[in-house]
């Protein structure tokens, strides 16, 4: 039981490259979310999935688009990354919308030079 | 104004001693706090949740809600190195989401 994993750990790109987050949880969790957390910022929601096939804008959606998969799998993409999506992106799930307890995976340590 | 403002840090405290770590939140319509632990390099986890007025306790942790002060705190007795993290708090907002402050970090010196 892993929990939930995301790939790659850490990531590198130059502006104006793309790249895809992975996501999985084996929980059977229905809701699914992506965060960035960045230094005194705290956490902020980029979209989040309250059930397969459906996905939603969360604080801050601009440059980001997302794909929920399956139950399983929500993926993160970014299309033309920019400095400023430097940041470690988080991917957490729970049972459903109404359970707000969230579970987090390892995250991803994204820089865009 | 930002949903969930927490005491900035960072806090230093000798092991052993009670770590009080504060938190309030803007949106009256919150219902459900909840109290996250966060290594350095590491993900966010999971250590308390509450929802109605009063204390919880879980092991050396204490949960306090006040509804009417908009206000949450979370208490470490008998602080140990093992607790040197940064505590985020989390609550609840009308359209599901959690609002999360931009955290605590606590350093407990041997």
């Amino acid at each position: 039981n892993a929990g939930v994993t995301q790939t790659p750990k850490f990531q590198v790109l130059k502006t104006g490259q793309s790249m895809t987050l992975q996501c999985a949880q084996d929980m059977n969790h229905n809701s699914m979310y992506w965060y960035r957390q960045d230094p005194g910022m705290g956490l902020r929601l980029i979209y989040y999935s309250a059930s397969e096939g459906t996905t939603d804008k969360g604080e801050v959606p601009n440059g980001y688009n997302v794909s929920r998969l399956n139950k399983r799998e929500f993926s993160l993409r970014l299309e033309s990354a920019a400095p400023s999506q430097t940041s470690v992106y988080f991917c957490a799930s729970s049972e459903s919308l109404a359970r707000y307890e969230q579970y987090f995976g390892p995250g991803t340590r994204l820089t865009v030079t | 104004q930002k949903e969930v403002e927490q005491n900035s840090g960072p806090l230093s405290v000798p092991e052993g001693a009670i770590a009080s770590l504060n938190c309030t939140y803007s949106d009256r319509g919150s219902q459900s706090f909840f109290w996250y632990r966060q290594y350095s390099g590491k993900s966010p986890e999971l250590i308390m949740s509450i929802y109605s007025n009063g204390d919880k306790e879980d092991g050396r942790f204490t949960a306090q809600l006040n509804k009417a002060s908009q206000y949450v705190s979370l208490l470490i007795r008998d602080s140990q190195p093992s607790d040197s993290a940064t505590y985020l708090c989390a609550s609840s907002s009308n359209d599901y989401k959690l609002s999360f402050g931009a955290g605590t970090t606590v350093t407990v010196r041997a």
